[in-house]
C-alpha cells in the first residue's frame, strides 16, 4: 500500500540549533502539506507546495518539494522551545482523494 | 479554533459496544476525513467523504462505518469494540477533494475502551 515514511521518528536539539525532517513517498503525490502538532493537540497545517522543485519559506522554516514529487523536507534554522511538537507530511497519491499523512518527526527543543 | 468541531471530546465505554463520533466540518467546507491516531503513533487514515459520498477509503476496519449526512456533518461510527480501538479520532474538513486546499482538523475524540 501506500507508504509515507519520515526520519527521524524523534529529533532533540539544543535551543538555536537546526533542525531537518526527510519525507519519502512510495508513491508520487500530487502535492505535499506540511502540519504541526503541538503535544496534546491537533494537526495545524503550515504549507503546501504543488511544483516539482518547489520551495517555500516561512521565516525560519524552509520547505521542499522534491523533483520527482516523491519526497519532500522541513529545515527549521536556529530552533525556539516554541518549535516544540511533532512535524507531518502529507499528501494525496496521484489519483486519490486520500490525505495520506507521514510517520511524524516529534521534536524536542531543550533551552 | 479550526472551525472543525467534533463530539464527544471524551468517552469510555467497554468491550463489545458501540459509539458514534460525531464532526461538523467547517462552515463551506464538502470534505470530511477521519483519521484514528493511537498514542503516540501517526494519523491512519480511515475514510473521506465529499458531499454526501464516500470518495476514499484507507484501512478502516470492517466493524468501522461513516456517513456524511445532507447538511454535511458526519459520523463515524464504532461497533464490537476492543481494547485497541482506543485511540484519538481526529475529523478534518477541507474545502474540495483536489486536495489543492489545507485540511482543517477537529480537537479529536478521545475515545478509551475498558
Amino acid at each position: 500500500g501506500q507508504q509515507v515514511m519520515q526520519i527521524p521518528q524523534y529529533q532533540h536539539v539544543q535551543e538555536g540549533e537546526d533542525f531537518t525532517t526527510y519525507c519519502n513517498s512510495s508513491t508520487t503525490l500530487s502535492n505535499i502539506q506540511w502540519y504541526k502538532q503541538r503535544p496534546g493537540g491537533h494537526p495545524v497545517f503550515l504549507i503546501q507546495l504543488v511544483k516539482s522543485g518547489e520551495v517555500k519559506k516561512q521565516k525560519r522554516l524552509t520547505f521542499q518539494f522534491g523533483e520527482a514529487k516523491k519526497n519532500s523536507s522541513l529545515h527549521i534554522t536556529a530552533t525556539q522551545t516554541t518549535d516544540v511538537g511533532t512535524y507531518f507530511c502529507a499528501g494525496p497519491p496521484y489519483n486519490t482523494d486520500k490525505l495520506i499523512f507521514g510517520t511524524g518527526t516529534r521534536l524536542q527543543v531543550f533551552p | 479554533d479550526s472551525g472543525v468541531t467534533q463530539t464527544p471530546k471524551h468517552l469510555i465505554t467497554a468491550t463489545g459496544q458501540r459509539v458514534t463520533l460525531r464532526c461538523s466540518p467547517r462552515s463551506g467546507d464538502l470534505s470530511v476525513y477521519w483519521y484514528q491516531q493511537s498514542l503516540d503513533q501517526g494519523l491512519q487514515f480511515l475514510i473521506q467523504y465529499y458531499n454526501g459520498e464516500e470518495r476514499a477509503k484507507g484501512n478502516i476496519l470492517e466493524r468501522f462505518s461513516a456517513q456524511q449526512f445532507p447538511d454535511l456533518h458526519s459520523e463515524l461510527n464504532l461497533s464490537s469494540l476492543e481494547l485497541g480501538d482506543s485511540a484519538l479520532y481526529f475529523c478534518a474538513s477541507s474545502a474540495q477533494t483536489g486536495l489543492n486546499t489545507e485540511a482543517f482538523f477537529g480537537q479529536g475524540t478521545r475515545l478509551t475502551v475498558v
